[in-house]
């Protein structure tokens, strides 16, 4: 089927506002990761879902930072109060199995940008 | 703190030239990949190595994996205008579970 998708593809907000960005993985794939890109760098990564497990939130810069999945399908990273630092395109990847050697398929990211 | 560093930075080069990049880090890595990334898209992984001095051949891409597994290089040869892009190392750390950690970015850009 498709590969990863994200919507929206562009968001523009005001500081201060909440934003919703919204994942879906490829379908059977158990891993659901979020990473944030600023301009020209690389991944940073935020926090990583495996099946019912936990999440690994180590990576959220904040606590205006916070990110749920339903089971093994759609995610949403949630930025409250947002900030003009918080510019920068997020990224979502998916895996068919959690491991370090298992190919992430990345979506075409979120570009936000806070006013 | 930058675990992993890449070099150069920003590489501008004619077409049939080779280059190396560079990752470079003073951690240990279970195993390395390395991306690329189109404008607008995200990052397509090209290759993941997992033993200290391991060699991967990707057409006119060669990868290597330090010894140690703390470094790692990508080889072009007779680069082409379609090798453009912004290229990624990523490891996985020794007992960090499943999260990578990507390295600072090379910006190629190959010209005719």
């Amino acid at each position: 089927g498709a590969g990863v998708s994200q919507s929206p593809s562009n968001k523009v907000t005001e500081k201060g506002k909440d934003v919703e960005l919204r994942c879906d993985p490829i379908s059977g794939h158990t891993a659901l990761y979020w990473y944030r890109q600023r301009l020209g760098q690389g991944l940073e990564f935020l926090i990583y879902f495996q099946g019912n497990s936990a999440p690994d939130k180590s990576g959220l810069p904040s606590d205006r930072f916070s990110a749920e999945r339903t089971g093994e399908s759609v995610s949403t990273l949630t930025i409250q109060r947002t900030q003009q630092e918080d510019s920068a395109v997020y990224l979502c990847a998916s895996s068919l199995l959690a491991g370090e050697r298992e190919t992430q398929y990345f979506g075409p990211g979120t570009r936000l940008l806070v006013l | 703190t930058q675990l992993l560093e890449q070099s150069p930075q920003f590489l501008s080069i004619q077409e049939g030239e080779n280059l190396t990049v560079y990752c470079n880090s003073s951690s240990v890595f279970s195993s390395l990949q390395w991306y690329r990334q189109e404008p607008g898209e995200g990052p397509v992984l090209l290759v993941t190595v997992v033993t200290g001095g391991e060699v991967k051949k990707l057409k006119r891409l060669t990868f290597q994996f330090g010894d140690a597994r703390k470094d790692s290089s990508l080889h072009i040869t007779a680069a082409q205008p379609g090798d453009t892009g912004l290229y990624l190392c990523a490891g996985a750390l020794t007992g960090g579970g499943n999260k990578l950690t990507f390295g600072t970015g090379t910006q190629l850009k190959v010209e005719l």
